[in-house]
């Protein structure tokens, strides 16, 4: 049994590149959560996605970042033109029900972003 | 707003030793309480959640939580701790109704620290 995947599991960008972190949820979960870890700090929500379809992104920056969860393939969290300040860890979160539910979260193991 | 206090940055103990790792919540309504654990570069992985019932849950590894609602606590505890517990841990609750209830709210974190 598969947990949630995330790569790359640590990402170098110089500022102004674009950085692109993946996420496969849990095999059978179509929700998905992108959460921000600054140093020091605990998480943030950033957005909730569905396949196909983006529910909230109420947590997520209006400029520079976006996020998609196709029909097929992994769920995707761009940056574009980077800043130091985006240097953080970023967690993708599945779960298999509707988020209605008492239903857990579970967490991947991260991708630790570094903007030189 | 709703949000959860962890008072405590870090927690000494030393091994075989009860432990307590305290967490506050503030939200509206009945909440579902969550506790999590990170060791250091990897993901969060879920301890366990209390929905309704019960007030003691009890979880992975031998933690526990208790659920008090006239002090909105829900402190986590393990009877003995062992030295591979030193971690840190996440507190983090979930509203039960209204549009933004699949955000999980995090508290800052405590870092355990088990001296043999």
């Amino acid at each position: 049994n598969a947990g949630v995947m995330q790569n790359p599991r640590h990402l170098v960008r110089r500022r102004g590149q674009e950085a692109r972190l993946r996420c496969s949820p849990m095999k059978g979960h179509s929700h998905v959560y992108w959460y921000r870890q600054l140093p020091e700090e605990g998480l943030k929500f950033m957005v909730y996605l569905q396949k196909e379809n983006i529910i909230d992104e109420s947590g997520m920056p209006k400029e520079r970042f976006s996020a998609e969860f196709p029909k097929e393939g992994p769920s995707i969290l761009r940056i574009q033109q980077v800043v130091r300040g985006d240097s953080a860890a970023y967690f993708c979160a599945s779960s298999p029900l509707a988020p209605e539910s008492t239903d857990t979260q579970y967490f991947g193991p991260g991708t630790r972003l570094t903007v030189l | 707003a709703q949000s959860v206090a962890q008072p405590e940055d870090q927690v000494n103990v030393a091994e075989g030793n009860p432990l307590t790792v305290k967490c506050t919540y503030s939200v509206s309504g009945n909440p579902y309480l969550f506790w999590y654990v990170q060791y250091p570069n990897r993901g969060l992985q879920f301890l366990l959640k209390y929905i309704t019932g019960d007030n003691l849950v009890k979880g992975s590894y031998g933690f526990e939580a208790e659920f008090n609602k006239s002090q909105t606590s829900f402190h986590l505890k393990k009877p003995s701790a062992l030295v591979s517990d030193s971690a840190l841990y996440f507190c983090a609750v979930r509203a039960p109704t209204g549009g933004s209830n699949y955000q999980l709210i995090w508290g800052a974190g405590t870092k355990l620290i088990i001296k043999p």
